[in-house]
């Protein structure tokens, strides 16, 4: 049963560049949430989707952020253009109905 | 408002010993309640969690939590830890799709 696959899992490039961040959730799953991993904020949800719509975005931090879903087994988070500060650990989950989430291994993404 | 408490940053245990992380939430209705771990460079696994029913829940890898409603506490506990419990532990709390999660308990296993 494979579990949410994210890529890469390691990202480093200069600030200015575009990146992103990949996931794709457990099948049957009509949930997919996005979250950032800081030091300094623990972990914080982005966005999040329900059968591939996005339903609350009000924690993406600003618009250089922004995240697609364009099918069930799909999802990116884009950052355009990159700064140091966006440098986190970024977590992919996915889950169904009422049922915990279920995370991937996440991309450490740092921005020179 | 909503929020999650780990009061503990980090814990240092000797294997073998007991283990009790803390947890302490506010929330507005009886919220949904998990336990998480983090092993270095990997993502969260679900320990266990509550919805309702019975308050002490068991999860995985021999842990347990009970839910306290009178003090907003959902303790997590082990009666003996391994080596291999060593890792970032996060509680949470939320219904639907907000979760909330606390900062996180590092766990430092000594021989």
């Amino acid at each position: 049963d494979a579990g949410v696959i994210q890529s890469p899992r390691h990202e480093v490039t200069e600030m200015g560049q575009e990146v992103t961040l990949r996931c794709k959730p457990i099948s049957g799953h009509d949930y997919l949430f996005w979250y950032r991993q800081t030091m300094m904020r623990g972990l914080e949800l982005l966005i999040y989707f329900n059968n591939n719509v996005p339903i609350d975005d009000s924690g993406m931090p600003e618009d250089r952020f922004s995240a697609k879903m364009p099918n069930a087994s799909f999802s990116t988070l884009k950052i355009q253009p990159s700064e140091p500060r966006d440098s986190a650990v970024y977590f992919c989950a996915s889950r169904i109905s009422n049922q915990p989430q279920h995370f991937g291994d996440g991309t450490r993404l740092s921005i020179l | 408002a909503q929020s999650v408490t780990q009061p503990d940053i980090h814990i240092t245990v000797s294997e073998g010993a007991s283990l009790e992380l803390r947890c302490n939430y506010s929330y507005g209705a009886t919220p949904y309640l998990f336990w998480y771990v983090q092993s270095p460079g990997q993502g969260l696994q679900l320990l266990l969690k509550y919805f309702s029913g019975d308050t002490l829940v068991q999860g995985i890898k021999g842990f347990e939590a009970e839910f306290k409603r009178s003090q907003s506490s959902f303790n997590l506990r082990k009666p003996s830890v391994h080596w291999s419990d060593a890792a970032e532990y996060f509680c949470a709390v939320g219904t639907g799709n907000q979760f909330y999660f606390g900062t996180g308990t590092s766990l430092t296993v000594i021989p």
